[in-house]
């Protein structure tokens, strides 16, 4: 089944404590990206990789960071979280094809509190 | 990027056409206009894209007018599940830049 999967889907951790979110597909898309959603904010987009080894930062990208070493995987990395990044984490990714970036596809979400 | 502005809410009843409008007055030429649904706690789920005039797929319609400032998802004959949250975006779909899903409109349907 074509799918984008994270892990984990729920996580509590505390201030400063390095973590990963995992984000992975099996749609062999070029385009991945990573948002995150809070009450009244709608969607923002913290980074976004075109391609393996090609990333850049969206709309809010301060605290994160991403890297791609492999097409299928996206990992989002919070080196030292803070209580202001609890949220509700979204990977995504679509495919570029002859350069036109097509339809997103939304993982089911990483509900992250940091205490 | 082109900003878009929607409504916050709006409420329908079961059967009725439910039509959201998205305005989008810097919209640029090699800009789409593309809507997405999402559901409490799931992951915003494609519904229709678009450039110009009239789009029609199986689950919505959208229409563009001329000078492409605005645009309308319309939804035929609303039911319980499309209670969900509905965003308009504007992007040069060959640039591959950020997105900006902004606030969306939320709409609630009643029996």
């Amino acid at each position: 089944e074509a799918q984008v999967t994270q892990n984990p889907r729920y996580l509590i951790t505390v201030t400063g404590k390095k973590l990963t979110v995992t984000c992975s597909q099996n749609m062999n898309h070029e385009y991945m990206s990573w948002y995150r959603q809070d009450p009244g904010l709608g969607l923002r987009q913290i980074y976004y990789s075109m391609n393996v080894e090609v990333t850049d930062k969206g709309d809010v990208p301060e605290g994160y960071k991403v890297s791609r070493k492999e097409k299928r995987n996206f990992p989002l990395i919070l080196e030292s979280p803070s209580p202001n990044q609890t949220s509700l984490y979204f990977c995504a990714s679509s495919p570029w094809t002859s350069g036109v970036t097509d339809t997103q596809y939304f993982g089911p979400g990483t509900r992250l509190t940091v205490l | 990027l082109a900003k878009t502005t929607q409504p916050i809410s709006m409420d329908s009843y079961e059967g009725q056409e439910v039509n959201i409008t998205c305005s989008h007055n810097n919209i640029a030429t090699n800009d789409y206009i593309t809507w997405y649904q999402q559901f409490p706690s799931q992951g915003p789920r494609f519904i229709i894209q678009g450039y110009k005039t009239k789009v029609t797929n199986e689950v919505a319609s959208l229409f563009i007018p001329a000078d492409r400032k605005s645009s309308t998802l319309s939804l035929p004959r609303v039911s319980l599940s499309d209670t969900a949250v509905y965003y308009c975006l504007v992007g040069d779909r060959g640039a591959g830049t950020a997105l900006i899903f902004g606030k969306g409109t939320t709409l609630s349907v009643s029996s």
